[in-house]
Parts: C-alpha cells; structure tokens; sequence
C-alpha cells in the first residue's frame, strides 16, 4: 500500500481563492512528520509547512495552513488567496521516527498534485 | 539562510565521460541528500550521509559515486552513465536526519545523458 496518497494529480482555481490539496498517508508509527514542498517548474523543492503527530494544533504559514485530521490520517495543504505564482507542483511527504536508526533520514513523497492558478 | 547550492545548472554528458555534481550548504546542517527526480514524479532518494558518513545507499548503481569532504560539501561523481539516467539531481539537507527535520533543498542539475 501507498504511503502518501495524493489522490488530484491536477487542480485549477481562481486567483485570490482558496485551494485545498488532498494528502492521506498510511503508518503505524506513533511519531512522524509530515512536510509539504512545493516545486516550480524551475525545479527548485520549496518547503512549505510542518505537522508533527503529537502536535495539537494545526500548523500554519502565512498564506499556507495545514488541515491535520490525524484519526483519518489525512494533512490536506490549505492555500488561501492563490497567486498566480502558486502555479507549481505540490508534493506531501512523511517521515516516520521508527525509521530513524535504520533509515534515518528518509522520507517517503507522494505523487504529487499539479496547481493552476488562473487570472 | 536558508540557501543549499549546486553547479553546474545543467549538464551534457556522454555515456564515456566522468562528470561530478557539486552540491553545499552553510547552514550547519549534518545531514546532505542526493535525490533523482524524473520529470512529473516525486524525488526518488538515493544517498543520506549523516555527519558526513554515508548512511544510506538505497541500491543505487556503481556509476553514482557519492563523496562528502567536509560537513558543508556533497559530491556525486558519474561516470559511464545510460541515456535513461538522464534527470533532474537535487541535493537537500537538514539539521540531522530526524523526523522533526524539514529539508531544504537546491536548485537542482538537469542532467542529459547522450
């Protein structure tokens, strides 16, 4: 099975909106994280926003927060008032602490979802 | 600054040649990564060096040589590659290779292999 889930291999929404990009993931590890990058279509990954499992609150970043519903095991990246220079590929990623001895430092991505921001 | 560097931008090889990408960062960071990124597809890893050793290799080909001089500087070494190695590489880092640790990554070389 899938470890991330990104299930909008492309969206589109309208300048000064608000977008939503879906993310669940599959652990059974008590302790990971999750990160969202973006990369433009230069290539460069941008990180966006954490959310660590044992945090209560869900994380925010200026325009980008994220809805962390840990029982559905889902961390949708909400985008609110899109510019036209959110145009770019959004992946969601974890990292999960059991890893940590043997694969420290790994971290799984999903496929990524493609957003179009238009005018 | 948050800022990892990486050279050159673009790189033409042959499949004879021997070509290295060069990969650093300043910000303290104990942990370095090279990625493969195939275009519309996530970044696939393929080494971690963790305070400057390599902690993981996940099954890359001998044509990929990784090296980590000191704490601020990754190479990757090619030689004898295959047209499908072509991609784009990114080096990232982080403070340590934890789980409470986001990466930062760089610009990336787009490699053509001919």
């Amino acid at each position: 099975a899938q470890k991330i889930t990104q299930t909008q291999p492309g969206m589109f929404v309208q300048e000064k909106e608000a977008v939503t990009l879906d993310c669940t993931y599959d652990t059974s590890d008590p302790s990971y994280g999750l990160f969202w990058y973006k990369q433009p279509s230069s290539g460069e990954m941008i990180f966006l926003i954490y959310q660590g499992s044992y945090d209560q609150q869900n994380a925010t970043e200026g325009r980008y927060s994220l809805n962390f519903q840990k029982a559905r095991k889902s961390a949708n990246l909400v985008i609110s008032a899109s510019q036209l220079g959110d145009s770019a590929m959004y992946f969601c990623a974890m990292r999960e602490a059991l890893l940590r001895w043997t694969n420290a430092g790994k971290s799984t991505f999903g496929d990524g979802t493609t957003l179009t921001v238009k005018p | 600054d948050t800022e990892v560097t990486q050279t050159p931008k673009h790189l033409v090889m042959g499949m004879t040649n021997k070509k290295s990408l060069k990969c650093e960062q300043h910000m303290g960071h104990r942990a370095m990564y090279w990625y493969k990124q195939k275009a519309k597809k996530p970044p696939e890893l393929m080494f971690v060096y963790s305070y400057e050793k390599l902690s993981i290799n996940e099954s890359v080909p001998s044509r990929f040589s990784p090296e980590c001089p000191n704490s601020s500087l990754l190479n990757l070494h090619l030689h004898a590659l295959q047209p499908e190695d072509s991609a784009l590489y990114l080096c990232a880092s982080s403070q340590v290779p934890g789980v409470l640790y986001e990466q930062y990554f760089g610009p990336g070389t787009r490699l053509t292999v001919t």
